[in-house]
């Protein structure tokens, strides 16, 4: 079976800071891992990455992938209190479904 | 490009009612999830179409749960009875192709909050 671990649970921090979320994962025949934001309801996608080594990055959001230790780290810089939400992370294997962890939830306070 | 749509948006019912759930895919994809999300964690599967026949349903739980794609566009997801552990947000997810590739993005509709008391 599938299994997505995330941590941390939750953050606290202030604006400005720096924040990176971790995400494992034990996947078979590992096809791609998609970062999420989730307010509110709906998640919004952020990132796919399916190489190893290679950082996709957008404005002040970027993420990378260890195919080998089986992991992917999303980093914020210069955080907002826009960036409070859950972030969620998915992987897709031969299973062809996502299997998304629990979230961390970040909290950016003024 | 007009999002994933989805009604409604709140329901509240009580046990051993039934519930019904509606979601318009993004013009054009082929393939639509149905989501389970519980306060807490993470969305699970329930259910994936490819046009309009069933390609996972390990996970839904189908001697209360069914879903339809009969024209392989919008879609329906019920439940009948509800109990009250079926309390979540329901999310309706589109993809262009969700084939083997295993590549495409999924983008999500507002969800539908269920309640059942």
């Amino acid at each position: 079976e599938d299994k997505v671990v995330q941590s941390p649970l939750s953050l606290v921090v202030h604006e400005g800071d720096t924040v990176t979320l971790n995400c494992s994962y034990e996947v078979t025949n590992f096809r791609s891992l998609l970062w999420y934001k989730q307010e509110k309801k709906a998640p919004t996608f952020l990132f796919m990455l399916t190489s190893s080594g290679i950082e996709k990055k957008s404005g002040r959001l970027s993420s990378i992938l260890d195919k080998k230790e089986l992991f992917s780290i999303l980093n914020i810089t210069a955080t907002q209190t826009g960036d409070s939400a859950i972030y969620l992370c998915a992987v897709r294997g031969s299973a062809r479904q996502l299997t998304f962890g629990s979230g961390t939830q970040l909290t950016v306070l003024p | 490009e007009a999002g994933v749509a989805q009604s409604p948006r709140y329901k509240i019912i009580e046990k051993r009612q039934s519930v019904a759930f509606w979601c318009n895919p993004i013009s054009g994809h082929a393939t639509l999830y149905w989501y389970q999300q519980i306060l807490g964690q993470g969305p699970k599967l329930l259910i994936q179409f490819q046009n309009n026949g069933v390609v996972d349903d390990s996970q839904l739980p189908k001697d209360r749960f069914s879903a339809e794609r009969l024209k392989g566009v919008d879609s329906t997801l019920k439940i009948q009875p509800a109990k009250l552990e079926d309390s979540a947000v329901y999310l309706c997810a589109s993809s262009p192709v969700g084939g083997r590739g295993g590549t495409d993005t999924q983008y999500f509709g507002p969800g539908t909050r269920l309640t059942v008391l």
